[in-house]
């Protein structure tokens, strides 16, 4: 079955610095989100992308976060300046049809970023 | 409360027995979502109902949507110990651009 695949599965990283976390999304998919969990919270939106664009973002998604999908494979989330409250599970996610009306969205087993 | 509020927060049931778990959400929605994770690891999309769809059935999976109260409602039968993970409502609006809106999930365990 096809996977969302995620790396590194963990980061740790000093304030401060600059992380970009990967993810290859199911080839045949055309929309792209990321999604972060804090330990013990709940799952929360930060952006969708569609046809090389932003489609929706939250208000957790400032100007320090950006994404890029620099081929036609990978799609990253880059955090310019990390804080100690970025620290959380970070998951994307891709699907065939906008709100995943196909098959829902398919997550990969996420990004756990840890700064110090 | 929030949109994509789930009940109970945790539910521990014996093996064999059915599990039923509820969410409530605000706004005007396009479907809602079920989901499953198991302790650190990813989200495992389960079932999807449509706002036109009232009941919808996979395998051992019941799912209902009250659009009327906002609502909707998972259903395992026959519980099994692998069952055991926690288990998210989630909501997608219109004209969100694919925005999904998680509630804070519900604990099933489910022991032997």
């Amino acid at each position: 079955e096809p996977e969302v695949t995620q790396t590194p599965s963990h980061q740790v990283t000093q304030m401060g610095q600059e992380v970009i976390l990967r993810c290859v999304p199911i080839s045949n998919h055309l929309y792209f989100y990321w999604y972060r969990q804090i330990l013990g919270q709940k799952v929360e939106f930060l952006v969708s992308f569609y046809n090389n664009e932003i489609s929706e973002k939250s208000e957790i998604f400032d100007d320090q976060f950006s994404v890029e999908r620099p081929d036609g494979s990978n799609f990253t989330l880059k955090i310019r300046s990390t804080k100690l409250e970025d620290s959380a599970m970070y998951f994307c996610a891709s699907s065939e049809a906008l709100t995943g009306m196909k098959e829902g969205y398919t997550f990969g087993s996420g990004t756990r970023l840890t700064v110090v | 409360s929030q949109q994509g509020e789930e009940d109970p927060q945790a539910l521990s049931i014996q093996e064999g027995e059915n599990a039923t778990m509820n969410c409530s959400y605000k706004t005007s929605i396009n479907n809602l979502q079920w989901y499953r994770q198991n302790s650190g690891r990813g989200l495992v999309h389960l079932i999807l109902i449509r706002s036109n769809e009232r009941e919808k059935h996979s395998g051992r999976l019941r799912v209902t949507l009250d659009t009327s109260k906002k609502s909707s409602s998972l259903l395992i039968t026959a519980s099994r110990a692998a069952d055991t993970a926690s288990y998210f409502c989630a909501t997608a609006g219109y004209n969100q651009g694919g925005k999904l809106i998680f509630g804070q999930g519900t604990e099933l365990s489910v022991k032997p």
